[in-house]
């Protein structure tokens, strides 16, 4: 079957920097996504990954490593503002995007 | 440019009552999907459209929830009747899309928040 699994809750110190992880199994794949969604409200995009390796966009960056159905979200700089649920969404061969139920990241002073 | 809209944000019904959901894309977007996210839970696919013309509503529990998006725009999603365990927030998203698969990037509306008493 298809899986996403990534942590359910994360906490980090403002400033720092924290990493969270995102394994997938899919039927086939085209490319793995992260929105960031803040309690409340609808889920906006953040990154989009296709090719193994690092994409860097100011102070987040996304891995991807296709071998090892593996990616992370890196957020550097921790701000208050940061404080969200990550998703983690792989692509598989229909196109279609397979949710993880989102790591919900707590960010203290 | 505009996002996707959606309305009512937030709506409180009653087990066994109807409630409709409208979307409107992004202008040019050919892709409409319609998602459920149950608190603390990922989105999940309830329909998609292309255009007018249905791709996959293989998770959309079709006794009770209807879809249309009649002139390939504005999109209705209906409850009826609505049971407890469909409080949810369900959200509308759309993509550039177009004919075959496509990994573009979904945008996704505010949301609506439904409580079903």
């Amino acid at each position: 079957g298809q899986n996403i699994d990534q942590p359910t809750e994360m906490t980090a110190t403002e400033g720092a920097i924290v990493q969270i992880n995102c394994t997938y199994q899919t039927s086939g794949f085209n490319g793995l996504f992260w929105y960031q969604q803040h309690a409340g409200e609808a889920p906006t995009f953040l990154s989009y990954n296709v090719l193994d390796g690092l994409e860097e966009k100011g102070r987040f960056s996304s891995f991807l490593s296709r071998s090892k159905g593996y990616s992370y979200l890196l957020l550097k700089e921790l701000q208050m503002k940061d404080s969200a649920s990550y998703l983690c969404a792989a692509m598989d061969s229909n196109y279609q995007l397979i949710w993880g139920a989102g790591t919900k990241l707590i960010i203290k002073p | 440019e505009a996002g996707v809209a959606q309305s009512p944000r937030y709506k409180i019904i009653e087990k066994r009552q109807s409630v409709a959901f409208w979307c409107n894309p992004i202008s040019g977007h050919a892709t409409l999907y319609w998602y459920q996210q149950i608190l603390g839970q990922g989105p999940k696919l309830l329909i998609q459209f292309q255009n007018n013309g249905v791709v996959d509503d293989s998770q959309l529990p079709k006794d009770r929830f209807s879809a249309e998006r009649l002139k390939g725009v504005d999109s209705t999603l209906k409850i009826q009747p609505a049971k407890l365990e469909d409080s949810a927030v369900y959200l509308c998203a759309s993509s550039l899309g177009g004919e075959g698969g496509h990994t573009d990037t979904q945008y996704f509306g505010p949301g609506t928040r439904l409580t079903v008493l």
